[in-house]
């Protein structure tokens, strides 16, 4: 079945500094991957919709300049916090999937810790 | 927008009980799942439904959907500890990327 791996599970980064995340789907290739965030006790919101080769979508009231999306292969998608604030602390989970009636499979997750 | 509300948003049962939870669309799905999330995980799948008044069984799990596909519910029989969990249903929207809109979840706790 199709895995989704996401690095790193948690981290921990002083105000102002960056955090790359990781997305890998594992055995398959995903063209498009979605990166959403989670607060605690909240639900899903989706943040933006990376493409391979393009641009990212971003969701309304998503700073696109904060949230740097990379999708430079068929294989990964990196999300950057950029000067991360404490109010950026939050659960972010990355998703992908083929175009089929299966819904899409999620990574882990990475847990965000800004001090 | 479409929004997708789910009820109730916290149920706490006692082992051995049944439940049920639902899921209204303010619009028609276009493809409706539902999802369950460990603390700590990302969601995983456990149905997809697409024809309206279908009903769908995983194990001690039964999913309908409404006949005019913008309501769903999930049923669990003998509810065990083991489901303990945050319940999301989505609409997969078709179209474009085909994105995922969530609703705001049930957190479901069994206790022993």
């Amino acid at each position: 079945g199709a895995v989704v791996s996401q690095h790193p599970s948690w981290v921990i980064c002083k105000s102002g500094t960056s955090v790359k995340i990781e997305c890998r789907s594992l055995d398959f290739q995903a063209t498009t991957m979605f990166w959403y965030r989670q607060f605690p006790k909240q639900s899903l919101m989706l943040m933006a919709t990376s493409n391979e080769g393009s641009k990212a979508t971003y969701e309304q009231g998503v700073e696109k300049d904060k949230f740097l999306i990379n999708h430079a292969s068929l294989t990964l998608s990196t999300l950057t916090v950029t000067s991360a604030h404490p109010e950026d602390s939050s659960f972010y989970i990355c998703s992908a999937g083929q175009v089929t009636n299966y819904g899409y499979t999620f990574g882990s997750g990475t847990r965000l810790t800004v001090v | 927008t479409q929004l997708l509300e789910q009820s109730p948003q916290f149920l706490s049962i006692q082992e051995g009980e049944n439940l049920t939870v639902y899921c209204n669309s303010s619009s028609v799905f276009s493809s409706l799942q539902w999802y369950r999330q460990e603390p700590g995980e990302g969601p995983v799948l456990l149905v997809t439904v697409v024809t309206g008044g279908e009903v769908k069984k995983l194990k001690r799990l039964t999913f309908q959907f409404g006949d005019a596909r913008k309501d769903s519910s999930l049923h669990i029989t003998a509810a065990q500890p083991g489901d303990t969990g945050l319940y999301l249903c989505a609409d997969r929207r078709v179209g474009g990327a085909q994105k995922l809109v969530f609703g705001q979840g049930t957190r479901l706790t069994i206790n022993p």
